[in-house]
């Protein structure tokens, strides 16, 4: 099984700051294979990021993402305060599909 | 317009069953993986179930054995059927939409299962 893990826990930002969300895996994963998802309380998850680095329908270009083998990065480049939701690594290559813990992006 | 729409969760004693089923429409639901994601309040996703358009199946060993995904391609449905639960399932279950080459990029809204006595 592959186990994602995800830093920080918690990152406390500003409206206008730049946040970098890490997801470290524990064996290597195919870049086609990772994605990100955003929630916020009461919603179901949004696609964020397929692929490592593709943006899903309707995402801004404020969100990034990039890496390779066991580190990827999810980088939001201008946080707005829409932004400020948990985010969630998956890797659905192959089975079990796991997802890391979450990263929360609260208000500083 | 893509919708998943789960319906079946509730209130059920522990050791008990529940089936979840998640109507899905606008695309061609055959041609997509299917999955189950669960979320205890306050944590976060865990993956439960998938199932692809061929009906291959894959389980999180946390409940092999115990829940069987199934689909319907004629009614676009998908099911989980869910034996012998536990107290520490009770989450909101989502239906998801997965494709190896867009990641899973629809989700409903959830259906939330409690298990207590």
């Amino acid at each position: 099984e592959i186990v994602l893990t995800q830093s920080p826990g918690t990152l406390s930002s500003s409206p206008g700051e730049r946040a970098t969300l890490s997801c470290r895996a524990s064996q290597s994963v195919s870049s086609r294979y990772l994605g990100w998802y955003q929630q916020k309380p009461g919603r179901p998850p949004r696609l964020l990021m397929y692929g490592t680095s593709s943006r899903a329908t309707g995402i801004p270009d404020r969100f990034s993402g990039s890496g390779s083998g066991t580190d990827f990065t999810l980088t939001i480049s201008r946080l707005e305060p829409e932004d400020f939701a948990v985010y969630y690594c998956q890797q659905y290559g192959s089975s079990p599909f796991t997802f890391g813990p979450g990263t929360k992006v609260n208000i500083k | 317009e893509v919708q998943l729409v789960e319906s079946g969760g509730g209130l059920v004693q522990p050791g008990g069953s529940l089936r979840l089923s998640c109507a899905a429409s606008g695309f061609t639901f055959s041609s997509y993986v299917m999955s189950w994601v669960r979320q205890a309040p306050g944590k976060g996703l865990e993956w439960v179930s998938s199932i692809s358009g061929a009906a291959s199946t894959y389980y999180a060993d946390s409940v092999k054995g115990r829940f069987t995904i199934s689909r319907d391609n004629s009614k676009n449905t998908q099911y989980l059927q869910m034996n012998s639960l536990r107290a520490d399932e009770t989450a909101v279950y989502y239906c998801a939409r997965g494709d190896y080459g867009s990641g899973w990029d629809f989700w409903g809204q959830g259906t939330l299962v409690t298990v207590s006595s």
